[in-house]
């Protein structure tokens, strides 16, 4: 079982505030790592898959960075907003037919 | 468009007892993974099957099996359950040969409880 890491676990900012979570994984056989968004009693909601190094992805105020040969992603969110309350998850998907996921960051957006 | 759908929403078994958990994937996507949320923990990739062959199988042991059928959906099955197994079920589909190497569009979960 590959090692995915997410931090923080979670987080409060302020309306308008703009934050930034981390996903570690292994840099070696790399194929692919995901982006997904999971609301409390919704399922998850897919943002980004990125595949190759230096990758940047924009969603609205959502936007993803990859460095594949160091092994992290980062994901931004500009401008915080309530509705962007949810667990982020990244996965990983190297080598075999697998997706690891991260126990991915609680964000609570405070109005 | 229908999402992805499971069934059934709710599940409580015994141990020891078998249980099978159902999916229907968006129309028109031909692969279906499934996964297992335990409470804390990210989903831990189960199975995925394109085209009814499995094409990838997480860390699980042989009482998980599942199957694909001619109309795209697909049944987990768990034989011999332990407490261990209570978790959220969740199911997935994409729409291109690749499966995981795509977004994963993600059904509601089946929660099953094991006592």
């Amino acid at each position: 079982i590959l090692n995915v890491e997410q931090s923080p676990q979670s987080l409060h900012v302020q309306e308008g505030d703009s934050t930034n979570f981390t996903c570690s994984f292994p840099s070696s056989n790399f194929y692919a790592l995901h982006w997904y968004r999971w609301e409390t009693a919704k399922s998850p909601e897919a943002l980004f898959v990125m595949t190759l190094n230096g990758d940047e992805k924009k969603k609205g105020r959502i936007s993803a960075t990859l460095n594949t040969k160091e092994g992290y992603s980062y994901l931004y969110i500009k401008g915080s907003q309530p509705e962007d309350s949810a667990t982020y998850l990244c996965a990983f998907m190297g080598g075999a037919n697998n997706l690891f996921f991260g126990t991915g960051t609680r964000l609570t957006v405070i109005p | 468009d229908a999402g992805v759908t499971q069934s059934p929403t709710h599940l409580i078994k015994t141990r020891g007892q078998h249980v099978t958990l159902r999916c229907s994937p968006i129309s028109g996507h031909k692969s279906v993974s499934w996964y297992q949320q335990v409470l804390g923990q990210g989903p831990q990739f189960i199975f995925q099957y394109y085209e009814k062959e499995e094409r990838g199988r997480g860390n699980f042991p042989d009482r998980f099996s599942a199957r694909q059928f001619p109309n795209y959906s697909s049944e987990l099955n768990v034989n011999a359950l332990l407490l261990g197994d209570s978790a959220l079920y969740l199911c997935a589909s994409s729409n291109t040969k690749r499966g995981l190497y795509n977004e994963q569009f993600f059904g509601p979960g089946t929660r099953l409880t094991v006592l």
